[in-house]
This record gives structure tokens, sequence and C-alpha cells, in this order.
């Protein structure tokens, strides 16, 4: 079955400093890989995705994420953290075993610190 | 500046009042997802729609929810009898195409029943 995992509830880092979330996956073929973000009290906002081609893929935001097959993973980078980046991140694959929606990952929170 | 629309925003209620809550989807959308928001579950899809015909609607409990499109600018989501353990926040989601592009999220209504 389709499952996606983010290994780390909390993260906190240090405004200026990198930024990596991770992501696993589990999944029968090729997946289709999004990240996205969740501010307090919204929805929830693409940040990008993959579909196939470059493994390395650029989103909104100054945020990239890289495919890596043999480590099912699609974790989530970001060289410089700015105090705006706190949110709720998640990560999702799909398709669903009922077709077009996504499993999603239960999210890491980031924390932002001064 | 196209976005989902949710109504209500917030929604109190008592248990067993039945509890009605409706998205506007992006003009042109067709594909159409009820999600739900947990603490302990994290988000979970309750049900989508494709040109306006139920696709899924597996994780929904069928005996007090029900999930319809009267048209296509319009998705609503029933509780009846709401209980305790259905507060969350649920979102609804549209996306174009084929849906497994971008799902843009409205922001959500947040149940809470008393």
């Amino acid at each position: 079955a389709q499952s996606v995992t983010q290994p780390d509830i909390h993260i906190t880092v240090s405004e200026g400093a990198s930024l990596e979330l991770r992501c696993n996956y589990s999944y029968g073929a090729t997946p289709y890989l999004f990240w996205y973000v969740q501010s307090p009290g919204q929805g929830l906002q693409l940040l990008l995705k993959y579909f196939s081609g470059d493994t390395l893929v650029q989103g909104i935001k100054g945020f990239e994420a890289e495919f890596k097959r043999s480590q099912s993973s699609f974790n989530l980078r970001k060289p410089s953290v700015h105090w705006s980046d706190a949110a709720e991140y998640f990560c999702a694959v799909g398709p669903s075993n009922s077709g077009y929606a996504l499993n999603f990952g239960k999210g890491t929170s980031l924390l932002v610190t001064p | 500046d196209a976005r989902v629309t949710q109504t209500p925003r917030h929604k109190v209620t008592e248990m067993g009042q039945e509890v009605t809550m409706r998205c506007q989807p992006i003009l042109g959308h067709n594909t159409v997802f009820w999600y739900r928001q947990t603490m302990m579950q994290g988000l979970e899809l309750l049900a989508y729609f494709r040109n306006r015909a139920p696709l899924d609607d597996s994780g929904m409990p069928k005996d007090r929810f029900s999930a319809e499109m009267p048209d296509a600018t319009l998705a609503t989501l029933k509780i009846q009898p709401s209980e305790p353990r259905d507060s969350a926040v649920y979102f609804c989601a549209s996306g174009a195409s084929w849906g497994l592009d971008e799902q843009f999220f409205g922001p959500g209504t947040r149940l809470t029943v008393l």
C-alpha cells in the first residue's frame, strides 16, 4: 500500500540556517510526489512537485527537493530559512489506491528561532 | 485571484445536530476533494469527485456523512447527526485536468461538536 512517512514531527532551526525536511515513501511504481506547506489557520499550498525527469525539483519560496529512488526519499531543502517559513510541511504521494487522490504524511512542524 | 472558498469558516454545534459545510471550487476545476484534519490522524481523504460524480468516498463514515456536488460551482459535506469525534478542520480542495496535478486548498471549516 502507498504510504508516506515524515520522521520528524518537529524541527527547530535558526533563521539563516539551512533546512532539510525528510520524507520517505512506500509505493509500488513510479510515484508522483508533492510538498505542501500549511501556515497557521490556512489551507495547504503547493511548494513543489515531482512527476518525472530531473530528480532535483525547484519550487516556490526558494525550496527544492530531490527524488532519490534508491532511498525512497523526497527530502525538502532550503539553503537559508526565513522566519516566515515557520509552518507545517506535508509530503504527499499519489496516485492513491482510489485514483486521483493523494496520501499525505503526518507533517513536520517547523519552528524558526531568531 | 482564483481560490477555493469554504463556508462557514468556523462552526460550533451540539451533538446530534446537522452540519453542512460548503465549498466553491475554482472555476473550471473538475476534481473536488474533501479532507479532514485532526491532530491524531493528520490529513485524511474523505471523498472526492470528478466532473461532479463521486469517485471515492471510502474514507467517509457512511452512516452519518454525505457529500454531494449539486452543480459544478458547489460541493457540500453534510454530517447528520454530528458527534464530538467529528470535531476537526475540514478542507475542500479542487484540481484541474486529471486531478494528480496541484490541488488548491480552501481555508477550511473548523468544526467543534460539543
